[in-house]
Parts: structure tokens; sequence; C-alpha cells
């Protein structure tokens, strides 16, 4: 399984963008990307998954650079109730989940 | 549509006390998973099921049993409960995923656990 990398935690501010970046030097010509947010006191919700290029949906963007050995995950205009924790995950075939830390992105007004 | 939900919310035990805490998914998904989370930490898979009737060991099972005789539960069981197995418990479940990736998994609410 591909080991992640991503920062304990981000500052940010309302109306702001946040961008998380992700290491995974070992990933896997099969492997997927996904990511899921947590807030206090509740399971992880999924936000976006990808394999390159970039992925966009409602809530976020995610852009993965031809190598995949990272990604980004983009949050336009952050609100306060944006502050939870970002796990980055690396999915392998019909693997189970592996969460690490995240990274805990507080944001301020 | 209640998505996953877990019982109980909450629970205090004293070391060596047993207890069954339940999940229920009405998604009708076929693999269920219970992890749980300690402070500071991401999220640990304690056992997995892809099927009734069937069962998997995940990262950290030990002191832990689980049962899947229908679809739309899965137990996980503590026989003797251990100060350690202080934690919050999450469940979840997916569809098997398709092209041969992990599907999303819905998570519940979480179950708190103190073991005294």
């Amino acid at each position: 399984l591909a080991k992640t990398t991503q920062p304990i935690s981000m500052d940010s501010y309302e109306g702001q963008e946040v961008n998380i970046t992700c290491s995974h030097n070992n990933i896997a010509t099969n492997d997927y990307i996904t990511w899921y947010q947590q807030f206090p006191s509740q399971g992880p919700r999924f936000i976006i998954q990808g394999y390159k290029t970039k992925v966009t949906n409602e809530v976020a963007s995610l852009f993965i650079p031809a190598d995949r050995k990272s990604s980004t995950l983009s949050l336009p205009r952050v609100s306060l109730s944006d502050t939870a924790v970002y796990y980055c995950l690396v999915i392998s075939g019909y693997s189970t989940l592996t969460f690490g830390k995240g990274t805990m992105l507080l944001v301020s007004p | 549509n209640a998505g996953v939900t877990q019982t109980p919310k909450f629970r205090v035990l004293k070391t060596g006390q047993s207890m069954t805490l339940l999940c229920a998914q009405d998604m009708n998904h076929e693999y269920m998973y219970w992890y749980r989370q300690d402070p500071g930490m991401g999220l640990r898979l304690i056992h997995y099921s892809v099927g009734e009737g069937t069962t998997a060991k995940g990262e950290v099972p030990d002191g832990y049993n689980v049962s899947r005789l229908k679809k739309q539960n899965f137990l996980l069981g503590l026989e003797s409960a251990a100060p350690s197995q202080t934690s919050v418990y999450f469940c979840a479940s997916s569809f098997p995923g398709l092209a041969g990736r992990t599907d999303t998994q819905y998570f519940g609410p979480g179950t708190r656990l103190t073991v005294l």
C-alpha cells in the first residue's frame, strides 16, 4: 500500500482558497486517490476521488500531476464550516481504506 | 433513508464487562466495516465484512469479535473490555466498487466507549 504524507495542520481565513497537498511516492499504476473530510464527533465523509489530471465536483477540486506522486485538494472560498480534518487516501484495488492522521484545517473569520 | 446508524451513542463499561455495538444500514450495501479512532489519530480498521455471513480481520482485530447474520447489520462485540479499548467506534458501509477499486464508504455517527 502506498504511504501518504500530508501536513498536520493548516490555517486559513474565510473566503480564501485552500490547497492541501498530499504526497504518495509509491503509488501504483492502478491506484486511485481519494479524500475524506471529518468534522468533530462525526464519521468521515467522502469528498472527491481521482486517478489523474483534474477532477471537480460541487465542493472541491483534485489536481493530480502526470507522475501521480502527489495530489492537491483545493477548497474554493472556504467558510468557517469547512473547519475539519481532511484525509488523503490511496485506494489499491479492493483493499480496505487506510487513514493517516490527516490535515486539521482551521478556518478563522 | 437513515443511512448508517449506530447503537448506542455512548457507553461506559468496567474492565472485564462485555458489550455489543450494533451497526445498521439501509442502503443495501454489501460491504461493512468497523473502525476505531483514538484521540488525534486517524481511523484504524478492526474487522470488515464483504457479505452476509462473512467477516475478515482488519488492522487491529484483537479483543473484538464481529458477526454479519443479516446483510443490513454488522455487530461488534467486546467479550472482556479493557481500558485500552476506550475509543470512538465508527461503522461504515459501501458497495463492492467497480473496475477493481474500493467504492465510497458511508460512515455512521460513532459510538463513544469508555472502559474504566
